[in-house]
């Protein structure tokens, strides 16, 4: 059964404070692995995917890496608006998501 | 190119009414998925379904609840006579293939 598990569960940040986000999964053959970011009361919004070990893909102030048992989601200088619940996912090949928990991010300004 | 859209955002029932929650997918994504997000707890997958097709509905319960795809208009989760513990926030996904998957704002279900 896939399995994906994030930690922290919550960060608190100063703004300017860069820090990662962790995922560890456990799936028998990855077709791919998805970050998304979710505000309260509203869907989770795509961020990135990652297909295999060693890619990385960046967007602003994020930037996400894969090895075969993890990935971590970077935050560099972050701002009061990074503040959210980041969500990982993986797909097994089934086309079914399996998130994890999420890390409810704060960045204090 | 509009996102998806559920509606309605918010739906309130009593217990052993019916529930209809209504997803319309992106332009040109033939795929939709429906997950659940229970109160303190992760997002479940439910079910898949592509052109009116239901391909996995593995995380589906069994009883009250079904999907469908019609040729027009909007998909529809619907639950029968819902329970206290069915109140969660559903969301609808769509994607072009077998790509990410893009989530709408989602229906928060209160049953009291």
């Amino acid at each position: 059964e896939d399995q994906v598990t994030q930690s922290p569960e919550a960060l608190r940040l100063q703004e300017g404070e860069s820090s990662s986000l962790n995922c560890s999964y456990t799936v028998s053959g990855l077709r791919g692995l998805f970050w998304y970011r979710q505000d309260p009361g509203k869907g989770p919004e795509f961020l990135f995917t990652l297909y295999s070990a060693g890619e990385e893909k960046e967007k602003e102030r994020l930037k996400a890496t894969l090895t075969k048992k993890e990935s971590f989601l970077h935050i560099t200088a972050p701002k009061p608006e990074d503040s959210a619940t980041y969500l990982c996912a993986v797909d097994g090949g089934a086309q079914k998501l399996v998130f994890g928990q999420g890390t409810r991010l704060t960045i204090n300004p | 190119n509009a996102g998806v859209m559920q509606n309605p955002r918010h739906l309130v029932r009593r217990r052993g009414q019916e529930a209809r929650l209504r997803c319309s997918p992106m332009k040109g994504h033939s795929h939709v998925y429906w997950y659940r997000q229970l109160p303190e707890e992760g997002l479940k997958f439910m079910v898949y379904l592509q052109k009116e097709n239901i391909i996995d509905e593995s995380g589906m319960p069994k009883e009250r609840f079904s999907a469908e795809f019609p040729k027009e208009g909007p998909n529809i989760l619907r639950i029968q006579q819902v329970v206290r513990g069915d109140s969660a926030a559903y969301f609808c996904a769509s994607s072009p293939g077998l790509l990410e998957q893009y989530f709408g704002p989602g229906t928060r279900l209160t049953v009291t």
